[in-house]
């Protein structure tokens, strides 16, 4: 499984838009790159998946440059609710069977009002 | 609708006891999975449940933890023997296939005195 490297931690301004990045130099052809959200005292959230390019979904968007060797997830006009860690992965696709998830230490998130 | 469920919220043992936690997975997902979380790291891959069967239980520390799914529903994760180390939150995840997008309970604090 390639390794990810992401900042320790992070601190934002209500209704600024974050940008979190993550290398995955060793990244296969066939990872996907996911992101989950994780609040105290409960478990991960999925929050969005890719390959390449770019991926939007309600909560965020995703950026993959062509080299496929880091991504960023882009959180936009972020909330105090949007306080959390963050975790990028990479393996196998949702849909290839995969199941055993890896997880690092994250990106801990702070929004200050 | 309802979420995974982990029963206790919070359980404080003593070392040597045994413990059992509880997860009562969404309705109809197949696949079950275990995880343990220590402060300040992600969380750990432990075992994984399709149906009844443990198809992967590689993640479990020792022969001190055991898990069970009788009935292809609720999981049961045993550990004989506490240790100070075993101190943790332990997650569990279903999903409704393999592979498919894991939701998480808010987990069991285990704290070992």
């Amino acid at each position: 499984l390639a390794k990810t490297t992401q900042p320790i931690s992070m601190d934002s301004y209500e209704g600024q838009e974050v940008n979190i990045t993550c290398s995955h130099n060793n990244i296969a052809t066939n990872d996907y790159i996911t992101w989950y959200q994780q609040f105290p005292s409960q478990g991960p959230r999925f929050i969005i998946q890719g390959y390449k390019t770019k991926v939007t979904n309600e909560v965020a968007s995703l950026f993959i440059p062509a080299d496929r060797k880091s991504s960023t997830l882009s959180l936009p006009r972020v909330s105090l609710s949007d306080t959390a860690v963050y975790y990028c992965l990479v393996g196998a696709p949702l849909e290839a069977g995969s199941y055993q998830l890896t997880f690092g230490k994250g990106t801990k998130l702070s929004v200050i009002p | 609708g309802a979420g995974v469920s982990q029963t206790p919220s919070n359980k404080v043992t003593e070392k040597g006891k045994y413990v059992e936690l509880r997860c009562d997975p969404i309705s109809g997902h197949t696949a079950l999975y275990w995880y343990r979380q220590s402060l300040g790291q992600g969380p750990e891959f432990l075992i994984y449940f399709q149906g009844t069967g443990a198809a992967d239980d590689s993640g479990l520390p020792n022969d001190r933890f055991f898990a069970v799914r009788p009935e292809g529903s609720v999981s049961t994760l045993k550990i004989q023997r506490t240790e100070r180390g075993d101190s943790a939150v332990y997650l569990c995840a279903s999903s409704l296939l393999t592979g498919r997008e894991q939701y998480f309970g808010p987990g069991t604090r285990l704290t070992v005195t």
